[in-house]
């Protein structure tokens, strides 16, 4: 399809499972974004990447979460030893530059931690 | 610390009526002011975007009106259908780089 993919659409992991997400953004786009969305909230920004350099993690909430882009295209966001307030839903977006450039959502990952 | 403020958090409008989303924001530096439209089970969409140069900018039924001075941003959505129910977010960015989202308004056009 065109748009952003990310998979897969729903997970669920018991406390302590290591959990990967996937994103597969627009091709040529340049620019990555990772997002949480708590239930009734707006998107949180976890991280950002400019082809395969990630620019800004500042948003990633502890060291447990990780995330990459090595080869500039798919993204992975990893979650070590998930608890249970890591539940949400995980959107990714991405735009074809910086600079302003609309950003295009994928339909998230919902993240249910038991 | 919630860098951009959204009210109302819920908004019912009759079929035809004006819906009207308010955002305010304090970082002088945010440069880029999107609002997006968001289903439930789906990703957010942008409907309408502007930057600080312009005091509103008009895309079909929905209008964006600015007000620098007062770091305020508002949502217009004339004539509103029920297609419209969804909910709202208003964002503001710094060159792109990280988007700041306002909580959401849930709105519900009624027939």
């Amino acid at each position: 399809g065109a748009g952003v993919s990310q998979s897969p659409r729903y997970k669920v992991a018991k406390r302590g499972q290591d959990v990967a997400l996937r994103c597969d953004p627009i091709s040529g786009h340049v620019s990555l974004f990772w997002y949480q969305q708590a239930l009734g909230q707006g998107p949180e920004f976890l991280t950002y990447f400019q082809n395969e350099a990630q620019l800004d993690k500042s948003g990633l909430p502890s060291d447990r979460f990780f995330a990459e882009r090595p080869e500039g295209s798919v993204s992975t966001l990893k979650i070590q030893r998930t608890q249970q307030e890591d539940s949400a839903v995980y959107l990714c977006a991405s735009s074809p530059e910086d600079s302003n450039q609309p950003q295009h959502f994928g339909d998230g990952t919902r993240l249910s931690i038991l | 610390q919630q860098q951009v403020k959204q009210s109302p958090q819920s908004l019912i409008v009759q079929k035809g009526g004006i819906s009207i989303i308010n955002c305010a924001y304090e970082n002088t530096a945010f440069d880029y002011f999107p609002w997006y439209q968001q289903f439930p089970g789906k990703g957010p969409a942008l409907l309408i975007a502007i930057r600080p140069d312009v005091s509103e900018k008009k895309e079909g039924r929905f209008t964006i009106s600015f007000n620098k001075s007062a770091k305020q941003f508002s949502l217009h959505i004339m004539d509103s259908q029920p297609g419209d129910s969804a909910t709202y977010f208003c964002a503001a960015s710094i060159s792109g780089n990280q988007f700041y989202f306002g909580t959401g308004t849930s709105l519900t056009v009624i027939p």
